[in-house]
């Protein structure tokens, strides 16, 4: 069962451009969700992340954007750079599972051109 | 520098061997975490430990195996019962605070191969 949906496998971007990456999920009792971003033959890296009290949380360039009752949330990167370039996996638990039950989506492959 | 270091990068097994890929973090972390990538699709949990000495089974354990004898260490069995074993192996771990949420942070992953 797909708990957590990224629907665009890959989007490309002008570098200084805004780069929004989208995800979706279906499981009410989520209450945390996270961005991680991926190199090729490196381990996810943890991004930044947004607890369901907020609605909004940002970090330098990056800002996720979550919206409860469309179970949708949303990274912006801004702005865009070729760095940046990376597989990026939305990931949502529920805390009174202590996040053991973390569920990712399929990833969505950002590229920045120069 | 603390991390989580997966060994071998890349394996290689026979068809019927048992294989063991290793994890370990010097991050202090108590949980940690097994996940299976294939093409295309998201991380699926394997295994997960939150302590020394317990392991629960995740969403995908079938054929698999591991233990957790201490708190930096926690290898995977791949075994011959893991009818399709070629993928990405990625272990993870986080801290646990029951107050707060947190994230887990990852190794650099395995890439086991059938021969």
């Amino acid at each position: 069962d797909q708990q957590v949906k990224q629907n665009s496998p890959s989007l490309s971007v002008q570098e200084g451009r805004i780069s929004i990456l989208n995800c979706d999920y279906t499981n009410s009792m989520f209450d945390y969700f996270l961005w991680y971003k991926k190199y090729p033959a490196e381990g996810p890296t943890f991004l930044i992340s947004i607890s369901s009290i907020k609605d909004k949380n940002e970090d330098g360039r990056f800002t996720v954007f979550l919206n409860k009752s469309a179970k949708h949330l949303s990274l912006h990167i801004v702005p865009s750079q070729p760095g940046d370039s990376a597989v990026y996996f939305c990931a949502a638990s529920a805390r009174r599972n202590n996040n053991n039950d973390m569920r990712f989506g399929a990833g969505t492959r950002l590229t920045v051109k120069p | 520098d603390g991390g989580i270091t997966q060994s071998p990068k890349y394996l290689f097994r026979k068809e019927g061997q048992n294989v063991t890929l290793s994890c370990e973090q010097n991050l202090n972390h108590d949980a940690m975490y097994w996940y299976r990538q294939d093409p295309g699709q998201g991380l699926r949990l394997i295994y997960y430990s939150q302590i020394v000495n317990d392991f629960q089974k995740g969403d995908i354990a079938e054929g698999y195996s591991v233990s957790r004898e201490k708190k930096e260490s926690f290898p995977l069995t791949v075994t011959s019962a893991q009818k399709n074993p070629t993928a990405f192996y990625l272990c993870a771990s986080s801290i646990i605070e029951w107050s707060r949420n947190q994230p887990q942070h990852f190794g650099d992953g395995t890439r086991l191969s059938i021969l």
